[in-house]
């Protein structure tokens, strides 16, 4: 398998313009789980799906972000407008549910995103 | 609420010095416990995860961590470093027998290398 694949890695734009990340997960991986990472914030979680449905959403700083699930082999974060403390990796990874509790999760490379 | 704490931000130790990465939990039942390593630039790779059974735990790159429930405590310990270790290590959390998916995230622990 090759692994949660992202797109693109790396991402610079200016204030003001719209942002779209993208996901793969796993094949047969049914949550998917959107997180940014900053220095000053550390690793958050943003967002996360099970069988493409948004299960908590409480992460999402504000009404700019948004994320959509289509189907189980694809999911967006998408950024409307940006702002330069949007600033960040944004790390996307896939997990499976096991009869105790939740596995793993399985991180892509991450986007790094630089507003300007 | 179930959250994890890594309290050292920051370690460095010697190149085949051993090393001892503290993790404490809360949480009211037994949880799922995992280490992750991130090296610069990189995702979050899993080294070891705790389900039930052994409560010392093998991982990969040579690592191993010890549940010790009376402790809340899953530590990550190396008997001897390499220079390529250098990495930020998480510690994690998540909730058995949870409708919850989510696992916590520790803050992190930064680990630099001395030569």
């Amino acid at each position: 398998d090759a692994g949660v694949i992202q797109s693109p890695r790396h991402e610079v734009t200016e204030m003001g313009q719209e942002v779209t990340l993208r996901c793969k997960p796993i094949s047969g991986h049914d949550y998917l789980f959107w997180y940014r990472q900053t220095m000053m914030r550390g690793l958050e979680l943003l967002i996360y799906f099970n069988n493409n449905v948004p299960i908590d959403d409480s992460g999402m700083p504000e009404d700019r972000f948004s994320a959509k699930m289509p189907n189980a082999s694809f999911s967006t974060l998408k950024i409307q407008p940006s702002e330069p403390r949007d600033s960040a990796v944004y790390f996307c990874a896939s997990s499976r549910r096991l009869a105790g509790g939740q596995d793993e999760q399985f991180f892509g490379p991450g986007t790094r995103l630089t507003v300007l | 609420a179930q959250s994890v704490t890594q309290p050292d931000i920051h370690i460095t130790v010697s190149e085949g010095a051993s090393l001892e990465l503290r993790c404490n939990y809360s949480y009211g039942a037994t949880p799922y416990l995992f280490w992750y390593v991130q090296s610069p630039g990189q995702g979050l790779q899993l080294l070891l995860k705790y389900f039930s059974g052994d409560t010392l735990v093998q991982g990969i790159k040579g690592f191993e961590a010890e549940f010790k429930r009376s402790q809340s405590s899953f530590n990550l310990r190396k008997p001897s470093v390499h220079w390529s270790d250098a990495a930020e290590y998480f510690c994690a959390v998540g909730e058995r027998y949870s409708s919850a998916s989510k696992i916590i995230f520790g803050s992190g622990t930064r680990l630099s290398i001395r030569p």
